[in-house]
């Protein structure tokens, strides 16, 4: 079966700081994996997801994320935060069935 | 792309009373769609999921049901709710386990 963990509920951080939000999922079969991004009281917006190709993949805001097979980790960087990327950061995996099976959440409070 | 509507957005009902939760979808035809809920302080739960008119598939027992009278509806339902069923309530759609799921806007239900 396939799960995901995400081993930091929260993590605090000051403006300009870099962080990593970490990922660690577990599967017998080929992956793919996704972070999405929640703001307060509203839905979830893909950030960036691997399929295949180049294990380093990037979104438009910043966000980079390194798929490591061995490791079988998948965490989330960003070289400078901004006040605005305060929000809940979800890793997930996609299953055979399709839909997506969650980590418990990262919750990324940037302060000024 | 997809657009995926929700609601209500918030709902307080006393335990006992009878639940629905209504989510359609725009800008396709033929969607995958699922519900999920996040309780306080966990991650997100898959409750079920539809891959076509009158066919869904649960993941956990619980005192929830779900339809899909229609191509694009998408409906969760309890008769009696419990306290346990407070939750942000997310309904989705995704094509293909390599795509972009697109997430509603939630419906936070409170049950007192």
């Amino acid at each position: 079966a396939q799960s995901v963990t995400q081993l930091d509920s929260q993590v605090p951080v000051f403006e300009e700081a870099p962080v990593e939000l970490r990922c660690n999922y577990s599967s017998s079969v080929s992956v793919y994996l996704f972070w999405y991004v929640q703001y307060p009281n509203q839905g979830l917006q893909l950030l960036l997801k691997y399929l295949s190709g180049s294990t380093l993949v990037e979104s438009i805001n910043g966000f980079e994320a390194e798929f490591n097979k061995s490791q079988t980790s998948f965490h989330l960087r960003k070289p400078s935060v901004h006040i605005s990327d305060t929000a809940e950061y979800f890793c997930a995996v996609s299953p055979w069935r399709g839909g997506l099976i969650f980590g418990t959440g990262t919750r990324l409070q940037v302060f000024p | 792309s997809q657009t995926i509507h929700q609601w209500p957005a918030t709902l307080v009902q006393p335990v006992g009373s009878p639940l629905s939760l209504e989510c359609t979808v725009e800008g396709t035809s033929n969607p995958n769609l699922y519900w999920y809920r996040q309780a306080a302080g966990r991650g997100l739960q898959l409750l079920f999921y539809s891959v076509g008119i009158g066919q869904i598939s649960s993941e956990v027992p619980q005192n929830l049901s779900a339809s899909r009278p229609q191509d694009r509806q998408f409906i969760l339902s309890s008769k009696k709710l419990l306290l346990s069923d407070s939750g942000f309530y997310l309904c989705a759609e995704q094509t293909t386990r390599e795509t972009e799921a697109f997430f509603g806007q939630g419906t936070r239900l409170t049950v007192v």
